[in-house]
């Protein structure tokens, strides 16, 4: 299982934050970041831990190994408030997330 | 442009059934595996369905196992869910996504169609 933290982080334009994702046991080498805004569907951000998906912008940034993994958003911008939810690459057969941190103003 | 249009969804009373559809475009559909994700109000994401790139392999999640099933039509570049036995806790928007050809993710969504299960 997957745990996200925090659940809800409130914050700043301008600010650097870090949102965590951890597991209790290594379930994975891997994961993914998603980002939704209300409404909306998810959008991937980030694979393979630390690989920016094409078109998006160099603020967003992943790393981690093992049971824990960030996704740090350097400078935040207006567009980023959302709810963002990491997903392991954990087995072929099931997919899961984590329960979602949603940063708002 | 890689496109993902759901359709199909409704209300629909417990015990009921729903097909939901997903039309792809945009993209070599035969060479990409397909999934439903679906997200119940105010709650996060679930994956609900998988189906491989030849509908040779299909998963599920237990919740759903036995009473929906997941299926491909290549020719017509569309995937469906067909939903049976409906539940109260089936509601939720039902997202179309794309498995990444590089990794264990979803590169493209749709943007969901909303199945409310309710007498």
């Amino acid at each position: 299982r997957m745990t996200q933290s925090p659940s809800t982080l409130s914050a700043s334009v301008g600010d650097r934050i870090t949102i965590t994702c951890r597991a209790s046991q290594r379930v994975t080498s891997l994961l993914a970041w998603y980002q939704q805004k209300p409404g909306k569907a998810p959008k991937l951000l980030i694979y393979k831990t630390s690989s920016l998906q094409s078109g998006v912008s160099s603020r967003f940034s992943g790393s981690g190994s093992g049971t824990e993994f960030t996704l740090t958003i350097s400078s935040l911008q207006p567009e980023d408030f959302a709810t963002y939810y990491c997903q392991p690459y954990n087995t072929y057969s099931a997919w899961t997330f984590g329960q979602g941190t949603k940063v708002e103003i | 442009e890689v496109q993902l249009v759901e359709s199909g969804g409704g209300l629909v009373q417990p015990g009921g059934s729903l097909r939901l559809s997903c039309a792809a475009s945009g993209f070599t559909f035969n060479s990409y595996n397909m999934n439903w994700v679906r997200q119940a109000p105010e709650k996060g994401l679930e994956w609900v369905s998988h189906i491989s790139s030849s509908g040779n392999t299909v998963f599920h999640t237990d919740s759903v196992q036995g009473r929906f099933t997941i299926f491909r039509d290549n020719a017509k570049n569309s995937v469906y869910l067909q939903m049976t036995s409906l539940r109260d806790e089936d509601t939720a928007v039902y997202y179309c996504a794309r498995d990444s050809s590089v990794a264990a993710d979803f590169d493209y969504w749709g943007q969901g169609t909303q199945v409310t299960v309710s007498s």
